[in-house]
């Protein structure tokens, strides 16, 4: 069964560093998601990609963040200047279509801990 | 204005049948009430989705009275695998963005 997949699955970084986060869509999907949850809260929508362009962003996704599509195959997710408080499990997520009932694939996850 | 609310906890055994009820009095016409389920360390997982009656799958059923203001989740006979966050979902209004509310993380005992 195809699925989600994220590299890598820990990231520890100290503060103010860059860092990017890489997820595998599953392959014939269109539509795809950045999600994050902080420990012990709940998951939280940050951006949304389809066509090469954001569809729609949270207000969390602010100028630190950035979304890319660099080739056919990954998707990742880049922290410009990393907080303390950026501290959470990110989770990708593809979709067959962006419509409103499409089931969403989710990722394993990265860690990111920011020190 | 919260799109959902479920209870934040429950407790069932092995075995027993669960059902999570969800209030969602503000649904819009064309929203369809998803479900998903999370593990420990996990993403999401899509459980079912419905609109209204009743959705059966190889996971659980879906109960949606004609008003749609509520639905059920019925998990039929538990096991300890079971455990996990469950999340109800109806806010579709903006593309396909999820809107997770806090879930309700249910305990299956032995």
């Amino acid at each position: 069964e195809p699925e989600v997949t994220q590299t890598p699955s820990h990231q520890v970084t100290q503060m103010g560093q860059e860092v990017i986060l890489r997820c595998v869509p599953i392959s014939n999907h269109l539509y795809f998601y950045w999600y994050r949850q902080i420990l012990g809260q709940k998951v939280e929508f940050l951006v949304s990609f389809y066509n090469n362009e954001i569809s729609e962003k949270s207000e969390i996704f602010d100028d630190q963040f950035s979304v890319e599509r660099p080739d056919g195959s990954n998707f990742t997710l880049k922290i410009r200047s990393t907080k303390l408080e950026d501290s959470a499990m990110y989770f990708c997520a593809s979709s067959d279509e962006g419509s409103r009932n499409d089931e969403q694939f989710f990722g394993p996850g990265t860690r990111l801990t920011v020190l | 204005l919260a799109k959902t609310t479920q209870p934040i906890s429950m407790d069932s055994y092995e075995g027993q049948e669960v059902n999570i009820t969800c209030s969602h009095n503000n649904i819009a016409t064309n929203d369809y009430i998803t479900w998903y389920q999370q593990f420990p360390s996990q993403g999401p997982r899509f459980i079912i989705q419905g609109y209204k009656t009743k959705v059966t799958n190889e996971v659980a059923s879906l109960f949606i009275p004609a008003d749609r203001k509520s639905s059920t989740l019925s998990l039929p006979r538990v096991s300890l695998s079971d455990t996990a966050v469950y999340y109800c979902l109806v806010d579709y209004n903006q593309g396909g963005k999820l809107i997770f509310g806090q879930g309700t993380e249910l305990s299956v005992k032995p």
